[in-house]
């Protein structure tokens, strides 16, 4: 599996502030880019995703922004709400003609009210 | 149901048994997927299904691993001999072709005293 750099590896803001989290990936065959939010004891939810035919995608209070060129692509979380508080994973396709997805190892964001 | 249902939500087994992990994928989601994630990791990839057979097992750790989908929807992710090291969330995902977004079960988590 390809490597995946995701950073911070856990971050504070305070609520209404803005959470920046940033993936950097080595190479895909498929342009698709998912970030998952994840709560404890639950599954990996799928939170938000780009198809990068445009280098921003906008969701709410979630955006993706997309890099190509340099391999990196970050998720904004605007005005932050503590029930934001979670583990967010980015997620890349393989770079060969398969289907399994790599994730980065996880920001744990702390929101505080 | 509307999402992926996984089944146990927590198993406690000995060293040297066998575990059997359930995985109820969305109807009509033809691919599916079986990752492991360990404590403060992201996901990581095991198998991935392509309708009843076994498109990649690539990230089975090995051969005490094996899971199948004999019918194309429920999947059984088979542990034999099971060790410590096993201890971990087994996570299931589907998806409604390949490639596309993966929806993520809750998980099972086993511990393996």
């Amino acid at each position: 599996q390809q490597q995946v750099k995701q950073s911070p590896q856990s971050l504070i803001v305070q609520k209404g502030g803005i959470s920046i989290i940033n993936c950097a990936y080595e190479n895909t065959a498929f342009d698709y880019f998912p970030w998952y939010q994840q709560f404890p004891g639950k599954g990996p939810a799928l939170l938000i995703a780009i198809r990068p035919d445009v280098s921003e995608k906008k969701e709410g209070r979630f955006t993706i922004s997309f890099n190509k060129s340099a391999k990196q692509f970050s998720l904004h979380i605007m005005d932050s709400q503590p029930g934001d508080s979670a583990t967010y994973f980015c997620a890349v396709p393989p770079h060969t003609n398969d289907y399994k997805l790599s994730f980065g190892a996880g920001t744990t964001v702390t929101v505080r009210a | 149901g509307a999402g992926v249902s996984q089944t146990p939500s927590n198993k406690v087994t000995e060293k040297g048994k066998y575990v059997e992990l359930r995985c109820d994928p969305i109807s009509g989601h033809t691919a599916l997927y079986w990752y492991r994630q360990s404590l403060g990791q992201g996901p990581e990839f095991l198998i991935y299904f392509q309708g009843t057979g076994a498109a990649d097992d690539s990230g089975l750790p090995n051969d005490r691993f094996f899971a199948v989908r004999p019918e194309g929807s429920v999947s059984t992710l088979k542990i034999q001999r099971t060790e410590r090291g096993d201890s971990a969330v087994y996570l299931c995902a589907s998806s409604l072709l390949p490639v596309a977004e993966q929806f993520f079960g809750p998980g099972t988590r086993l511990t393996v005293l």
